[in-house]
């Protein structure tokens, strides 16, 4: 059975802190992991990551993805009380006469204090 | 403005009542997916659906049921079969598999609770 597992489920942290999420998958025919940020309803789209060894990056948030150990991180340096968040890792695969799809882990929910 | 919408924002429904949540994109997607949150929890996947009159059952589809008759809507009907229905349901929806770098779009959600 596919599953994405992350790890911590919540973390607080305070402002300034470097926080590190971490997202580990079996899949069948992996195809990409995706990084979201839901804040109140609908998730929103951080990164995508197809190729092992390459570092994503936007502003203070950065994401890198290992296939051959099946796991992704994603770094947020110098936290913000607006990074406030429960950060969703998903992985698209596409199961043998299955279609593609698109499973989620359990999500970390961040807390920043000030 | 090109989107997913889903309606409505908030749903009561008594025991025993069928009720359909709707889901509607004008991305051109073809893919398109059904998840239940609960709170303090992920995403779980429901149904989904890549092709028009296709789709396939996720990880919790017992007490669902979907129907893809156009490429833009992909409703889901919460049946009384359903032990444990209140919940927050999102819909997303992608370009597909066949397109390598699939980043998947979602609504807005539907807040379902049994009353």
């Amino acid at each position: 059975e596919d599953k994405v597992v992350q790890s911590p489920l919540s973390l607080v942290v305070h402002e300034g802190d470097t926080v590190t999420l971490n997202c580990s998958y079996e899949v069948t025919n992996f195809r990409s992991l995706l990084w979201y940020k839901q804040e109140k309803k609908a998730p929103t789209f951080l990164f995508m990551l197809t190729s092992s060894g390459i570092e994503k990056k936007s502003g203070r948030l950065s994401s890198i993805l290992d296939k051959k150990e099946l796991f992704s991180i994603l770094n947020i340096t110098a936290t913000q009380t607006g990074d406030s968040a429960v950060y969703l890792c998903a992985v698209f695969s596409t199961p043998y006469n299955q279609g593609g799809k698109l499973i989620f882990g359990q999500g970390t929910e961040l807390s920043v204090k000030p | 403005d090109g989107g997913i919408t889903q309606s409505p924002k908030y749903l009561f429904r008594k025991e025993g009542q069928n009720v359909t949540l709707s889901c509607e994109q004008n991305l051109n997607h073809d893919a398109m997916y059904w998840y239940r949150q609960d709170p303090g929890q992920g995403l779980r996947l429901i149904y989904y659906s890549q092709i028009v009159n296709d789709f396939q059952k996720g990880d919790i589809a017992e007490g669902y049921s979907v129907s893809r008759e156009k490429k833009e809507s992909f409703p889901l009907t919460v049946t009384s079969a359903q032990k444990n229905p209140t919940a927050f349901y999102l819909c997303a929806s992608s370009t597909g598999m066949v397109v390598e770098n699939t980043e998947a779009f979602f609504g807005q959600g539907t807040r379902l609770t049994v009353v």
